[in-house]
């Protein structure tokens, strides 16, 4: 069975730092890429990063490059994401997602999501 | 960037109802494009790939069609486990983009 499991969320006030773990179980992790996706309270989904099988190409949103980081590590199934300068439209449910493709790129469908992790950006 | 929009925004229907729901690309996607259905306080879950082929392990009833920038989600007989919102995503350029979600409620 697939699992994804994020961790890391919380309140976090605006301009600090928080990272995002994303534990992996049920599938060979190292033949995927994985990514995030968010969904602000009572809104739509948003893709914000990345990263294909062997971390060569990561991709970001506009909304979040140059301030988050996305990583990997294929030794541990495990996927993170630095969040830097942290803004109030950060806030979010951050959803760790399997890419559908064996080997894709950074643009695909999702075919399994974690249950996400909160993160709360507030004074 | 590509625009996903959908439509309606809210659907309201009766069990056994057929209900289909369009998704508009703003530029051609080909056929790289996906259905997600979401209930509240839940993950969204992976229905349709590709505009037409059915995620296994999921029901029948559901089914896409479409290519170029128009697709729809037709869902043959409403089912009470299917009130619940649902996404399209083009997954054709850098990233992809969703649409904003029709949410299917009970007439």
């Amino acid at each position: 069975e697939v699992q994804l499991v994020e961790s890391g969320g919380g309140l976090v006030q605006p301009g600090r730092s928080l990272r995002l773990s994303c534990e992996a179980s049920g599938f060979t992790f190292d033949d995927y890429a994985i990514h995030w996706v968010r969904q602000a309270p009572g809104k739509g989904l948003e893709w914000v990063s990345g990263i294909i099988w062997n971390s060569g190409t990561r991709g970001y949103a506009d909304s979040v490059n140059g301030r988050f980081t996305i990583s990997r590590d294929n030794t541990k199934n495990s996927l993170y994401l630095q969040m830097s300068s942290l803004r109030p439209e950060d806030t979010a449910l951050y959803y760790c997602v399997k890419g559908g493709s064996v080997a894709a790129g950074t643009t695909d469908y999702f075919d399994y999501w974690g249950q996400g992790t909160l993160v709360t950006v507030s004074s | 960037d590509i625009q996903m929009t959908q439509s309606p925004s809210t659907l309201s229907a009766s069990v056994g109802d057929r209900v289909t729901i369009t998704c508009r690309a703003s530029h051609s996607i080909s056929s790289w494009l996906a259905w997600y259905q979401q209930k509240p306080g839940r993950a969204p879950k992976l229905l349709i790939y590709e505009a037409s082929r059915l995620e296994s392990g999921v029901p029948s009833r559901f089914s896409g069609s479409g290519s170029g920038a128009k697709f729809t989600l037709t869902i043959s007989s409403l089912q009470p486990d299917d009130f619940a919102t649902y996404y399209c995503q083009q997954y054709n350029s850098y990233g992809g983009t969703f649409g904003q979600g029709t949410k299917v409620d009970i007439k």
